[in-house]
């Protein structure tokens, strides 16, 4: 069975930093590209960031470009957004999402919570 | 960036209902557009990839079609499960973009 299992959400101040972790399970981890979308509270779905299977290609929406860094340890079947600079605006739901070859994402993760606040 | 907008934004329907939302892109997508549905505090599910592939496991009372510009779902009979807001999302190119969604609620 696959499972999507993110974790590493929180309360942060603006400016600060946090990881986010998702742990991958029940399929070849490696060769699948990986996405992070988010939604803010009472929001729409809003892409954040992709990956390769390898991990030597990723690509960032234009809101979070600089800021934001997504990896993944194929060795560890686990991929990361690490977020600094957080703004008010990143608060958000944060999924990962198994992506297929025609861009669509077949399984979700449940989600981790992020809230920024002073 | 490829702007999708879905309308309507919210619908009432009644159980047994045919169901149409629609979703349409400010350029041409070929046929990389995905329709989700989500239920509230759940993640979202896919349902249609590439315009009408239906995703294994959902069941066949949904349907997708449309390319190029003009896409839409179809949910033949509305079980009270369908109750939820539905996403579609373009896949031709990043930055991959979402519709605003269209909530699905009871009459």
């Amino acid at each position: 069975e696959v499972q999507l299992v993110e974790s590493g959400g929180g309360l942060v101040q603006p400016g600060g930093s946090l990881r986010l972790s998702c742990a991958a399970s029940g399929f070849t981890f490696s060769s699948y590209w990986m996405h992070w979308v988010r939604q803010a509270p009472g929001k729409g779905l809003l892409w954040v960031s992709r990956i390769n299977s390898d991990g030597s290609s990723t690509i960032y929406a234009d809101s979070v470009k600089g800021r934001f860094t997504i990896s993944r340890d194929n060795a560890k079947n686990t991929l990361s957004l690490q977020m600094n600079s957080l703004r008010a605006e990143d608060t958000a739901v944060y999924y990962c999402a198994r992506s297929r070859s025609g861009g669509y994402s077949d399984f979700w993760g449940q989600g981790t919570l992020v809230t920024v606040s002073s | 960036d490829i702007q999708m907008t879905q309308s309507p934004s919210s619908l009432s329907a009644s159980v047994g209902d045919r169901v149409t939302i629609t979703c349409r892109a400010s350029q041409s997508i070929s046929s990389y557009l995905n329709w989700y549905q989500q239920r509230p505090g759940k993640a979202p599910k896919l349902l249609i990839y590439t315009a009408s592939g239906l995703q294994s496991g959902v069941p066949s009372r949904f349907s997708g079609s449309g390319s190029g510009t003009d896409f839409t779902l179809t949910i033949s009979s509305l079980q009270p499960e369908d109750f939820a807001t539905y996403y579609c999302q373009q896949s031709y190119t990043t930055p991959l973009t979402f519709g605003g969604g269209t909530k699905v609620e009871i009459k």
